[in-house]
């Protein structure tokens, strides 16, 4: 059965520092992989996407890609208490016949501190 | 644009009772998807549509239904609710496979 893992923490920060959030796959064919931020009580919403190995870097955020060793993890600097959310992880197909199906993990809360 | 809209927000249900779940997208993607998250837990896939008329079951379709009868709407049926599906549910659409827009979801209660 295809999985994405995470841990559920929480994992709490003080402002201004660097959040790391991990997630390991279990199925080698996947080929993209996702970030969604989801506050609570609301609904998730992407902010990061990757599909090759390495770092891709947008603002504060950083996702690292390494498909060798199946994990996925997603770096924020600079942290403050409005990133303070459950952070969902996902792996899904990609090109010719993607059909944009994704399996989710059970997400990561992360707590800011001021 | 609205976005993805659900409704209703909030139900609760009886044992055995039968809804549908509004979804209906403005942004004319051909992609739609129905999700559920259980407390704590991250999004199962029930069912998605790649397509008016075009569906197909997800991680755990049993107990649910869907039709694509435009590419405005995907709803959810639930046949004989089962406390099993107390949830809270999510549509998203998208129009490349690659980002997801979510619905504000509906939090449902079988009793």
């Amino acid at each position: 059965q295809k999985e994405v893992e995470q841990n559920s923490g929480p994992l709490s920060v003080p402002e201004g520092a660097i959040a790391s959030l991990n997630c390991t796959y279990s199925d080698r064919g996947s080929q993209s992989f996702f970030w969604y931020r989801q506050y609570s009580g609301k609904s998730p919403e992407l902010i990061m996407s990757i599909y090759s190995n390495g770092d891709k870097e947008d603002g504060r955020f950083t996702a690292q890609l390494n498909k060798a060793s199946q994990y996925v993890s997603l770096l924020i600097r600079d942290s403050q208490p409005s990133d303070s959310a459950t952070y969902l992880c996902a792996g899904g197909g990609h090109g010719s016949g993607n059909t944009g199906k994704l399996i989710f993990g059970q997400g990561t809360t992360l707590q800011v501190k001021p | 644009n609205a976005g993805v809209t659900q409704t209703p927000k909030f139900r609760i249900l009886k044992i055995g009772q039968s809804m549908t779940l509004q979804c209906a997208q403005d942004m004319n993607h051909n992609y739609m998807y129905w999700y559920r998250q259980d407390p704590g837990m991250g999004l199962k896939l029930i069912y998605y549509s790649v397509g008016a008329g075009i569906t197909d079951k997800g991680e755990v379709p049993n107990g649910y239904n869907v039709s694509r009868s435009t590419t405005e709407d995907f709803p959810l049926r639930l046949e004989l609710a089962a406390p099993s599906q107390t949830s809270v549910y999510f549509c998203a659409s998208s129009p490349d496979t690659d980002t997801q827009y979510f619905g504000p979801g509906t939090r449902l209660t079988v009793l």
